[in-house]
């Protein structure tokens, strides 16, 4: 059973372009987040999905990010016109449906580097 | 609003010592706690959990954390330190069901031979 896939691991881009982050959750789980880690810093919630549908928002900065989580295909986090201070580790993590509690499992990150 | 503190951002032990990682939450309702590594470039893994029952919880490596109500904290230990445990330690809290995580700024763990 495959883990969390992210891809790519590391993208660079110049400021104003946009990044695109892309999870693949692991096989039969429908919950995945979005966590974000600064330089020298630890993970902040950003948005947790479940198929189709956005549960909570609230740690997404309000203008230029996204998140999505179609029916079919990864989910993906976009950020449009980036700016150096988007420079981090974006990780994802997925856990099973259901109404009770379970761990999240970590995909190995995407560092985005904004020239 | 649920909360983690990690006292000491960076601990150094010697080869063979003991670890003592400290980790002290905040939470309006019993939680759900865990300790992740990260090694350099990497994702996280996770050590150990605890949720409900025992309060001693045994994870991976040879680590350890004891869940204190009383004290509201959920201390990382392990014996005797290797120097394949030197990474980045973070513990977290889930609070809610199906609820986001929220970590507390890691301990970084360096181990002098």
């Amino acid at each position: 059973n495959a883990g969390v896939m992210q891809n790519p691991r590391h993208l660079v881009r110049r400021r104003g372009q946009e990044a695109r982050l892309r999870c693949s959750p692991m096989k039969g789980h429908s919950h995945v987040y979005w966590y974000r880690q600064l330089p020298e810093e630890g993970l902040k919630f950003m948005v947790y999905l479940q198929k189709e549908n956005i549960i909570d928002e609230s740690g997404m900065p309000k203008e230029r990010f996204s998140a999505e989580f179609p029916k079919e295909g990864p989910s993906i986090l976009r950020i449009q016109q980036v700016v150096r201070g988007d420079s981090a580790a974006y990780f994802c993590a997925s856990s099973p449906p259901g109404q009770g509690r379970s761990e999240q499992f970590f995909g190995p990150g995407t560092r985005l580097t904004v020239l | 609003a649920q909360s983690v503190t990690q006292l000491g951002s960076h601990v150094s032990v010697s080869e063979g010592a003991l670890v003592l990682l400290r980790c002290n939450y905040s939470s309006s309702v019993p939680p759900y706690l865990f300790w992740y590594v990260q090694y350099p470039n990497q994702g996280l893994q996770l050590l150990l959990k605890y949720t409900t029952g025992a309060t001693l919880v045994k994870g991976i490596n040879g680590f350890e954390a004891e869940f204190k109500k009383s004290e509201t904290s959920f201390h990382l230990t392990k014996p005797s330190a290797h120097m394949s445990d030197a990474a980045e330690y973070f513990c977290a809290v889930e609070e809610t069901s199906g609820s986001r995580l929220t970590f507390g700024e890691g301990t970084q763990l360096t181990v002098n031979p």
